[in-house]
């Protein structure tokens, strides 16, 4: 069963256009919601999202967390071809009584911005 | 200095043999995890090791095994090894508790079984 649902799986965009990516979730223990960046290697930490409705701001990308409805999004504002890679999001949550937490990834959404 | 590493950065290995790829993080974190992510991009977790706790995937085959001499090295080692055991594996490293909790990963090994 999949925890994390991306949607779109793919998109194309021409630079300057708005783009919304899409992160459902179902998760128990749900303790924060994360989004990374990957291009060629490893994946580029983003954004932490704990609290509902709070929107998170980095340049022309933010984020919000809605707990009750179980979903996030990623805005990415006047978007660039260096924005072109897969976004990737991620719920944390408690997976034992020990205190240990995972992050279980979704399947990325891969944007691709031409000129 | 790099915060997670790992080598190698490539292994390229004949099916049957046993290999180890090898991980370090200098960030005093106190869990450890190792990720795969194959040809479809899917990043899916092996394993999360801490001080207290190992917690397996149950869809990891006992071939893989993690090991961990100290709190700063979370090795991989497989036995036997399988053509569908190509892919690129992560290394990471987190704290837990606090504002900061994100993951922070290795550069990966690209592992080729021949």
């Amino acid at each position: 069963e999949d925890k994390v649902v991306q949607s779109p799986l793919s998109l194309v965009v021409h630079e300057g256009d708005t783009v919304t990516l899409n992160c459902s979730y179902e998760v128990t223990n749900f303790r924060s919601l994360l989004w990374y960046k990957q291009e060629k290697k490893a994946p580029t930490f983003l954004f932490m999202l704990t609290s509902s409705g709070i929107e998170k701001k980095s340049g022309r990308l933010s984020s919000i967390l809605d707990k009750k409805e179980l979903f996030s999004i990623l805005n990415i504002t006047a978007t660039q071809t260096g924005d072109s890679a897969v976004y990737l999001c991620a719920p944390r949550y408690a997976y034992s009584g020990a205190g240990s937490y995972q992050l279980t990834f979704g399947k990325g959404t891969k944007l691709s911005v031409i000129p | 200095d790099t915060a997670v590493s790992q080598t190698p950065k490539y292994l390229v290995t004949q099916m049957g043999n046993d290999k180890s790829i090898k991980c370090e993080q200098n960030l005093g974190h106190d869990t450890m995890y190792w990720y795969k992510q194959d040809s479809k991009k899917f990043l899916k977790i092996m394993f999360s090791y801490n001080n207290k706790e190992l917690i397996i995937n149950e869809t990891v085959p006992n071939r893989f095994s993690p090991k961990s001499p100290d709190k700063a090295h979370l090795n991989l080692h497989i036995n036997s090894l399988e053509l569908g055991d190509s892919a690129v594996y992560f290394c990471a490293s987190s704290q837990e508790g606090g504002s900061n909790e994100k993951l922070f990963f290795g550069s990966g090994t690209q592992l080729s079984v021949l």
